[in-house]
């Protein structure tokens, strides 16, 4: 079993649409979670960080996590055209002295316009 | 966040060489993550490189392939050593750190190896 796990897509949603974007997690133990947005051909660029159950937003980004359920999501709000690309869920896995990431393999976003 | 720059950006080998990565950081941090993207994957971690100390491979990755420095707190190189066609590549950097967390972590632009 894949320790962090995200549908690849591709997901299409039409331009003014809320996107919305799922990752489970197998460690329990896990603290720290996040997501990236790579463009293709570039590094992954960090959008948000969530720590504890529930919402943050920043943005039109909202960040939603559900530890009793090992489920984080992340909804974008207005989505753009030039948010099409593939967005990557990321965890901190809860071995002591490892703060290393464990990454989902991604989904990819089409924005239409 | 700390801004971070790997050379070369890209570059193309031949198989049985061996390349070394660098990566530079414009602040002193105390852990770098070495990760590798292989082509339509996610990224994998080979390494986390601390200061004055031997570097902690992950699963699948030794150092006789990968050897990696880190003299100070703000530079590591990563070799890529005997490299064949299934070492390319992209080869990220990473560095924790940034407002409001110490478990962020922050990547550099990459660096894109091709081995024929």
């Amino acid at each position: 079993q894949k320790e962090v796990e995200q549908n690849s897509g591709p997901l299409s949603v039409p331009e003014g649409a809320i996107a919305s974007l799922n990752c489970t997690y197998s460690d329990r133990g896990s603290q720290s979670f996040f997501w990236y947005r790579q463009y293709s051909g570039k590094s992954p660029e960090l959008i948000m960080s969530i720590y504890s159950n529930g919402d943050k937003e920043d943005g039109r980004f909202t960040a939603q996590l559900n530890k009793a359920s090992q489920y984080v999501s992340l909804l974008i709000r207005d989505s753009q055209p030039s948010d099409s690309a593939t967005y990557l869920c990321a965890v901190t896995v809860s071995d002591t002295g490892r703060r290393a990431l464990t990454f989902g393999s991604g989904t990819r976003l089409q924005v239409q316009p | 966040s700390a801004v971070i720059s790997q050379k070369p950006s890209r570059d193309i080998c031949q198989r049985g060489t061996s390349l070394t990565i660098q990566c530079q950081v414009d602040s002193q941090v105390t852990m770098m993550f070495w990760y590798r993207q292989q082509p339509g994957q996610s990224l994998t971690l080979i390494a986390t490189a601390n200061q004055g100390s031997e570097a902690t491979y992950e699963s699948g990755f030794v150092i006789d392939k990968f050897p990696i420095s880190r003299p100070n707190l703000t530079f590591s190189t990563l070799t890529v050593s005997n490299m064949s066609p299934e070492d390319s590549s992209i080869y990220l950097c990473s560095v924790e750190g940034g407002e409001g967390s110490t478990d962020t972590q922050y990547f550099g632009p990459g660096t894109r190896l091709t081995v024929l």
